[in-house]
């Protein structure tokens, strides 16, 4: 079935650092894929999305680019700030299995100081 | 645009009450909506799935009979955890599917179920 792999956290970054977590997924076709944030005691936000092979999503100076080579999703922002401090997932969806199930990562924790 | 609510924020009940947790989609009509539960420092698990009008679609191992979903209209499905029990203390998250797409869900911010 399908499936989501995050790197393992927490990444702790000082201020003005690179980020990089790392997402691979499975599945089968082409699914739709995703970076969600969630800041403490909050549901989760949207960050950005990309919906076919080599699309690049991007949002608030995070990026993402959909590699089917390497089933991968890798989440870079070039300069963290400490209100980037969060848990990020990666999910997918579809087109195996259907369109109503999303499938997340088990989350990365970032922390940021100053 | 493509807000959802969730009401109550933080909940906070006895053992063996029934506890009823509210996701509204604000803007737009939802004819599917989900609802999740989520463990400390844990990643999301998908509990049910909603369509409006019809019986809800539960995940393998989730007692349909203590969690009841109603999802009477296009803005509005309901959980209602039933003789709730400590062990049901959890996050819960509903999120919501836009009638025109089909695969972006909007999340609501979440309610803190605590059972003492």
């Amino acid at each position: 079935g399908n499936s989501v792999t995050q790197m393992e956290g927490p990444v702790t970054l000082s201020e003005e650092a690179f980020l990089t977590i790392n997402c691979t997924y499975t599945a089968t076709g082409y699914p739709s894929l995703f970076w969600y944030v969630q800041y403490p005691g909050e549901g989760l936000q949207l960050l950005l999305k990309a919906t076919k092979a080599d699309d690049k999503g991007s949002n608030k100076g995070f990026e993402a680019t959909y590699r089917k080579e390497t089933t991968s999703f890798h989440l870079e922002k070039g300069s963290v700030q400490v209100s980037d401090s969060a848990v990020y997932f990666c999910a997918l969806i579809g087109p195996s299995g259907g369109y109503n199930k999303l499938i997340f990562g088990a989350g990365t924790r970032l922390a940021v100081h100053p | 645009g493509a807000v959802v609510s969730q009401h109550p924020s933080r909940v906070i009940c006895k053992s063996g009450t029934s506890v009823k947790i509210e996701c509204r989609s604000l803007d737009f009509q939802a004819t599917t909506m989900f609802w999740y539960r989520q463990f400390p420092k844990q990643s999301l698990m998908l509990m049910a799935t909603s369509n409006e009008g019809s019986k809800a679609t539960y995940e393998q191992g989730v007692e349909k009979d203590k969690f009841l979903i109603n999802h009477a209209s296009l803005t509005l499905s309901t959980l209602t955890v039933t003789s709730a029990h400590p062990e049901d203390s959890s996050f819960y998250i509903c999120s919501a599917r836009d009638a025109l797409g089909y695969n972006e869900q909007f999340f609501g911010p979440g309610t803190r179920l605590t059972v003492l």
